[in-house]
C-alpha cells in the first residue's frame, strides 16, 4: 500500500491562479480530510468527508471547494489563490471513529 | 467536540519516560481520547487512542482517568527522535448526539528529549 499520496509536494502560485491539490488512498478509508498548517501554527481542518459523495465543511473552508467521487479521491480546489492561503496542506485518511487518521506527507504552497 | 488542555512545552531525559498531560473536562461518554505527533516539518502520526481503559501498544501507553476528565501518554524510554509536538484530541463517532467524527487539533505539548 502506498498509503495517502499527496501531490504536488511544491507548487508555487500568482495571486489569483487557482489550482488542484490532489490526494489519493488506496487503503480504501471512508473518511478522508484536508489540513492546513501555517508557519509555528497546529493544523486547522478546511474540508471532510465521510464517504463517496459527502462532504461537510471544517474550521477554516472558504477559499476552498471540495469533492468525493471515489473513495480513492478527495481532491482541494483553491478557486483564486490569496497569499492568505500560503501554508503547507495536508490530506488524511480514517477508517472510522476507533482508528487513527494516517496522514501524507503535504503540499508546500506559496502564493506571491 | 470537547476542548483539551496541554502544556505548551516539555523536556524529558533520553532514555528516561516521558509523561504528557492532557485535560479534558467536559469530555463526554461517547468520545475518544486521541494522541498524535508531529515531527518537524512532517504529517502528524497516529500514536494511540483510548475510551475508558488504559492502552499500551509498542509506542507508547496511554492512561485515562477514572473520570475520564484527564489522560497521560507516557514514552517509556524516550530518546531523541521523540522530539515532536504532541496532540491530546478528542473525537467522538458520527451521528452521535449530533458528532461529526471530525479531528481538531489544538496548539499540542513540544517535547523536548536532552541528550
Amino acid at each position: 500500500n502506498a498509503g495517502v499520496t499527496q501531490t504536488p509536494k511544491f507548487q508555487v502560485l500568482k495571486t489569483g491562479q487557482s489550482m488542484t491539490l490532489q490526494c489519493a488512498q488506496d487503503m480504501n478509508h471512508e473518511y478522508m480530510s484536508w489540513y492546513r498548517q501555517d508557519p509555528g501554527m497546529g493544523l486547522r481542518l478546511i474540508h471532510y468527508s465521510v464517504g463517496a459523495g459527502i462532504t461537510d465543511q471544517g474550521e477554516v473552508p472558504n477559499g476552498y471547494n471540495v469533492s468525493r467521487s471515489t473513495t480513492e479521491d478527495f481532491p482541494l480546489r483553491l478557486l483564486s489563490a490569496a497569499p492568505s492561503q500560503t501554508s503547507v496542506y495536508f490530506c488524511a485518511s480514517s477508517t472510522g471513529t476507533a482508528m487513527g487518521y494516517t496522514f501524507g506527507s503535504g503540499t508546500r504552497l506559496t502564493v506571491v | 467536540d470537547a476542548k483539551t488542555t496541554q502544556p505548551p512545552s516539555m523536556d524529558c531525559a533520553e532514555g528516561r519516560a516521558a509523561n504528557l498531560p492532557c485535560n479534558h473536562s467536559t469530555i463526554s461518554g461517547n468520545e475518544y481520547v486521541y494522541w498524535y505527533r508531529q515531527i518537524h516539518s512532517q504529517g502528524p502520526q497516529y500514536i494511540i487512542h483510548g475510551l475508558k481503559n488504559n492502552e499500551t501498544n509498542e509506542m507508547a501507553s496511554l492512561i485515562i482517568t477514572e473520570d475520564r476528565k484527564s489522560s497521560t501518554l507516557i514514552l517509556p524510554h524516550a530518546t531523541l527522535r521523540d522530539t515532536a509536538v504532541y496532540y491530546c484530541i478528542v473525537r467522538g463517532p458520527r451521528g452521535y448526539g449530533g458528532a461529526t467524527n471530525k479531528l481538531i487539533f489544538g496548539t499540542g505539548t513540544l517535547l523536548a528529549v536532552q541528550p
